[in-house]
């Protein structure tokens, strides 16, 4: 059964910091996976897709992920954090590869000053 | 753009109580979904829709109808509602891209 694991639940970083969120998936081929970001009271925001092709992907708000299928990761990055990027991030895999997602459980992002 | 809206933001229902989760999109998808979210637990598929008349079962069903008679709404029905459906219930439309969700209906079962 397809499945998507995202081990860290919170992270804290400082603004101006890296930040590199965990997501792992299981699936029998090429996946379509997706992160989206939630900021509270609100939607899900697409942020980027990966489908085929580049396994470096970029995406809206200066967040980009790698897909590598040697370790069934699509982790996602951006080098310098910014306080309005203090959300809960999402990673998904398209079931069957369409639009069904199948969500991990989130991590909340902190960011202090 | 109005994108994917949905009605009412937040309910309060009694035990019992039914009620419909209207979500309406504008962009022309063929593809909707319905999604809760729990604390914890990611969102989780409810039901599905691949165009107008055609609708099907996600992950967690129970308790739920649905009917897509448009390509731009797609009703979610709550019959007998009870507290295990108190969550957060996310509609969403997509293109084969990627999935553009509104904003969410606070639902409450006392």
């Amino acid at each position: 059964a397809q499945s998507v694991t995202q081990p860290d639940i919170h992270i804290t970083v400082s603004e101006g910091a890296s930040l590199e969120l965990r997501c792992n998936y299981s699936y029998g081929a090429t996946p379509y996976l997706f992160w989206y970001v939630q900021s509270p009271g609100q939607g899900l925001q697409l942020l980027l897709k990966y489908f085929s092709g580049d396994t470096l992907v970029q995406g809206i708000k200066g967040f980009e992920a790698e897909f590598k299928r040697s370790q069934s990761s699509f982790n996602l990055r951006k080098p310098s954090v910014h306080w309005s990027d203090a959300a809960e991030y999402f990673c998904a895999v398209g079931a069957d590869n369409t639009d069904k997602l199948i969500f991990g459980t989130g991590t909340r992002l902190q960011v202090f000053p | 753009n109005a994108g994917v809206t949905q009605t009412p933001k937040f309910r309060i229902l009694k035990i019992g109580q039914s009620m419909t989760l209207q979500c309406t999109q504008d962009m022309n998808h063929n593809y909707m979904y319905w999604y809760r979210q729990d604390p914890g637990m990611g969102l989780k598929l409810i039901y599905y829709s691949v165009g107008a008349g055609i609708t099907d079962k996600g992950e967690v069903p129970n308790g739920y109808n649905v009917s897509r008679s448009t390509t731009e709404d797609f009703p979610l029905r709550l019959e007998l509602a009870a507290p295990s459906q108190t969550s957060v219930y996310f509609c969403a439309s997509s293109y084969q891209g990627g999935a553009f969700f509104g904003q969410g209906t606070r639902l409450t079962v006392v």
